[in-house]
């Protein structure tokens, strides 16, 4: 039973450019959220997808949007990356209605 | 605003020693708690939950408190072994919310 798979596991880009990180929830579950990790840092609450729509937001500009595929797959697009965007982007699965939470590896973020 | 914290940033055990790592919460209306750990480079490893209805929950050698008079969070980990070391997060979930906060997290480390 795969668990949740993000793409890429890391990434290199310059300020001002534009990324897109992926995820695959784990087997059964419909729900997506991304979290942004600085080092040193908690998780910090991006967005949560459910249905293809954004159901809640984080503290995080528009620059961060999102998009959730009919698979339940979802992707995470920063736009004028900033230095201070270099980070830990993880992404949680679950099932809505329920609780327990299942964490990716991440894609770790520079931004030179 | 409303935050999740940890006590201490860094925990040194003997092992075979009992951990205990503390975790004070704000939110009123959280109504989740959940203990992860992350070893570097990995995502946030789900290891017990409990919810607002419950003062204790135990799992294999891990065990939850939850004192909501304070509202305080603790984590014991019995006779601790080398594969404990990570840094260990709390992370609760209000009413309403969708996403999760975690607080800054505390740094385990088993000495020999």
């Amino acid at each position: 039973d795969a668990g949740v798979t993000q793409s890429p596991t890391h990434l290199i880009k310059t300020r001002g450019q534009q990324v897109t990180l992926r995820c695959s929830p784990k087997s059964g579950h419909d729900t997506v959220s991304w979290y942004q990790q600085a080092l040193g840092q908690g998780p910090q609450f991006i967005f949560q997808y459910y249905e293809e729509e954004e159901r809640q937001r984080g503290n995080f500009p528009d620059r961060f949007s999102g998009h959730q595929f009919p698979n339940y797959s979802s992707e995470l697009n920063v736009n004028a990356l900033l230095l201070g965007d270099s980070a830990l982007y993880l992404c949680a699965s679950s099932s809505v209605g329920l609780y327990g939470y299942t964490f990716g590896s991440g894609t770790r973020l520079t931004v030179v | 605003g409303e935050s999740v914290g940890l006590h201490l940033p860094t925990l040194s055990v003997q092992e075979g020693d009992n951990s205990i790592i503390n975790c004070a919460y704000s939110n009123s209306a959280s109504d989740y708690f959940i203990w992860y750990k992350q070893e570097s480079g990995k995502g946030p490893q789900f290891i017990i939950d409990i919810r607002s209805n419950m003062d204790k929950r135990q799992g294999q050698r891990v065990t939850v408190l939850l004192n909501k008079t304070v509202k305080h969070l603790s984590l014991q980990i019995a006779a601790t072994q080398p594969g404990d070391s990570a840094v260990y997060f709390c992370a609760e979930k209000g009413g309403g919310a969708d996403g999760l906060t975690f607080g800054k997290g505390t740094h385990l480390i088993i000495q020999p």
